[in-house]
């Protein structure tokens, strides 16, 4: 059974260009949250999503910021025209669906580094 | 507001020590709480979760606890061995499954 899987490990972009970060989450999984780590500093939670509804954004930038999670296919995560600022690692997770199964635990992917230069 | 404190910010012991690293949390209206494990530019590696109706949970060496009235959990490794060495993060789950983090402990054990 496959864990999260996130895609590119690594992206390097300039200022002003587009970053996609893919997540797909673990088999049998249909809830992820994107969280994004800043150098010296904590994990901090962006968005949570099920498949084709985005449950929370709370922690979302207002601008330059999506997340989505088709039905078919990996969550994305969108950053536009990118600033040093967003230089960070970029972790998804994922958890069962909602129910006896879930016990609330949360199963991380190697996340995505992101350097903007 | 939930805030997730950690102390230490940094430990250092020698090999076959044990230890105790803490967690503190604000808001004790918690769904659950995890520790991680999280290994210089990788990702995070679960290794306990508490239920909030829980006080502890084992795993080999490791040891968690949680006091929900007093808003802490501990995470006790015993015997602790260079492999060890990691930053471990402690996360106050909600409902919704929503983690907040604490900044975490990085450990070192030496040899």
């Amino acid at each position: 059974n496959a864990g999260v899987m996130q895609n590119p490990r690594h992206l390097v972009r300039r200022r002003g260009q587009e970053a996609r970060l893919r997540c797909s989450p673990m088999k049998g999984h249909s809830h992820v949250y994107w969280y994004r780590q800043l150098p010296e500093e904590g994990l901090k939670f962006m968005v949570y999503l099920q498949k084709e509804n985005i449950i929370d954004e709370s922690g979302m930038p207002k601008e330059r910021f999506s997340a989505e999670f088709p039905k078919e296919g990996p969550s994305i995560l969108r950053i536009q025209q990118v600033v040093r600022g967003d230089s960070a690692a970029y972790f998804c997770a994922s958890s069962p669906t909602q129910g006896a199964m879930n016990t609330g635990e949360l199963f991380f992917g190697e996340g995505s580094r992101l350097t903007v230069l | 507001k939930q805030e997730v404190t950690q102390i230490p910010a940094a430990l250092s012991v020698p090999e076959g020590e044990n230890l105790v690293l803490n967690c503190s949390f604000t808001d004790s209206a918690i769904y659950n709480l995890q520790w991680f494990r999280q290994d210089p530019g990788k990702g995070l590696t679960s290794l306990l979760l508490i239920q909030s109706s829980q006080r502890e949970q084992t795993s080999g060496r490791l040891n968690a606890s949680l006091d929900k009235s007093s808003g802490r959990s501990t995470l006790y490794i015993a015997a602790s061995q260079p492999g060890d060495s990691a930053t471990y993060l402690c996360a106050v789950g909600s409902y919704g499954n929503k983690l907040v983090f604490g900044a975490g402990t990085i450990l070192r054990v030496k040899s």
